[in-house]
């Protein structure tokens, strides 16, 4: 079956850090993949996509998700993390002919001011 | 475009009774989804219509849910004899195949506890 697994669950960092949080999925085929972060208090939001070409991709609020296909990983980067960052991040799958997405469990960020 | 909407938006329950969930897409999105999220998971998926056609149940889904988008615009999600281990968030996402690259937005929420 497939799955998406997230290797932390929570994060703690200082402003200004770098911020890498992983994403791992098992599907050999073609996949889209995503980044989703929840603010406290509110709803999922798309933050980046990769759908096909340039591996690297870029999101809003200068984040960044690497994927390579021979680790089956789409990483989530931002070189320097604010406060305002602090949330929940998702990464999610849909693979093949499969519509529906598979999701990680999620990551919680938190950044001390 | 005002986003996806869901009503309400919590819903506190006994166990044993019904309810009933609404979700409003972004208009003209032809995908509609539903997802339950609890604690500490991402969501999981439970099913999607394409227009108000039901495409796909997961198997998350006993024969207490069931769900509807009649005119292929909004979606109600019903859970009867409601039960403490459905307590969750039940989300909704919409999506448009146009273009052939799908994303889905979500809308807020429902979140519901069964005492």
């Amino acid at each position: 079956a497939q799955s998406v697994s997230q290797h932390n669950h929570h994060v703690i960092l200082s402003e200004a850090a770098s911020l890498e949080l992983g994403c791992n999925y098992s599907y050999g085929g073609t996949v889209n993949l995503f980044w989703y972060v929840q603010y406290p208090g509110q709803h999922l939001q798309l933050l980046l996509k990769y759908f096909s070409g340039d591996p690297l991709v870029k999101g809003i609020k200068g984040f960044e998700a690497e994927f390579i296909k021979s680790k089956f990983s789409f990483n989530l980067r931002k070189p320097s993390v604010q406060w305002s960052d602090t949330a929940e991040y998702f990464c999610a799958v849909n693979a093949g002919s499969n519509y529906q997405l598979i999701w990680g469990a999620g990551t919680k960020l938190i950044i001390k001011p | 475009d005002t986003g996806v909407s869901q009503d309400p938006r919590h819903k506190i329950t006994k166990r044993g009774q019904n309810v009933t969930f609404r979700c409003d897409p972004i208009s003209e999105h032809n995908r509609l989804y539903w997802y339950r999220q609890t604690l500490g998971q991402g969501p999981e998926f439970l099913t999607y219509f394409q227009n108000e056609a039901q495409l796909e149940k997961s198997r998350l889904l006993s024969d207490r849910f069931s769900a509807e988008r009649p005119k292929g615009s909004f979606s109600t999600l019903e859970i009867q004899r409601t039960e403490q281990g459905d307590s969750a968030m039940y989300l909704c996402a919409s999506s448009s195949t146009l273009g052939g690259l799908e994303t889905q937005y979500f809308g807020p929420g429902t979140r519901l506890l069964v005492l």
